[in-house]
């Protein structure tokens, strides 16, 4: 049964920081999503990683995936009160099941 | 328009009553999925449907039944509800290999009282 675990849960950082979101998964996958989640409200999608070694950017957010070590990373940089949400990842299982991490709560302060 | 639509946004219900969710989606695809968004827990599948005619349990099916009257259209029924089904309902649909993501509705508030 693939277990996805994300660490830190809760995470609070000042402004102008870096810090990465660490996403690791018990069996072999070959796909993972991270999105983002504002309180009360649905998913949005930040990126889809599709194959091992694949990074993506977007402004200040940049997603890896490592399938050898089952590990997928959110790094934050410089960060904005603006990205403060709760972030989480999902690994596929089998035939196109989402499993998905427990989710980070991130609050970024000025 | 939004590409999931999910109904009722918000709904109260008392213990023991039937309860209908319902999700329709206009991205094409055939891949559709309920979720249950409890809090610290992230969100757990519920059922998913490939097709029409094609519909399986999650992990956590027990209470629920759902319907896919096209292949637009999947419904969550709750028979009899209880209160820990109060929760967050979000349904979802995607391509068949995900490769453009998974798209959500904006959800569904559920309490039962």
């Amino acid at each position: 049964e693939l277990k996805v675990e994300q660490n830190p849960l809760f995470l609070s950082m000042q402004e102008g920081k870096n810090y990465t979101i660490y996403c690791n998964y018990s069996t072999t996958s070959d796909r993972l999503y991270w999105y983002r989640q504002d309180p009360g409200k649905s998913l949005e999608s930040l990126f889809v990683l599709l194959s091992n070694g694949a990074v993506k950017q977007e402004g200040r957010l940049m997603a890896s995936l490592d399938t050898k070590a089952r590990l997928s990373t959110l790094h934050i940089t410089a960060a904005v009160h603006d990205l403060s949400a709760t972030y989480f990842c999902a690994v596929v299982q089998g035939a196109q099941k989402l499993v998905f991490g427990q989710g980070t709560r991130l609050t970024i302060n000025p | 328009d939004a590409d999931v639509t999910q109904t009722p946004r918000n709904r109260i219900t008392k213990t023991g009553k039937r309860i209908m969710l319902e999700c329709s989606q206009t991205k094409g695809h055939d891949r559709m999925y309920w979720y249950r968004q409890d809090p610290g827990l992230g969100l757990r599948l519920i059922y998913y449907s490939f097709d029409v005619k094609d519909i399986n349990k999650g992990e956590i099916s027990d209470g629920y039944s759902v319907s896919r009257q096209a292949q637009a259209k999947f419904s969550l029924s709750l028979e009899s509800a209880i209160p820990n089904q109060t929760a967050l309902y979000f349904c979802a649909t995607s391509d068949p290999r995900g490769i453009r993501g998974y798209t959500f509705g904006s959800g569904t508030r559920l309490t039962v009282v």
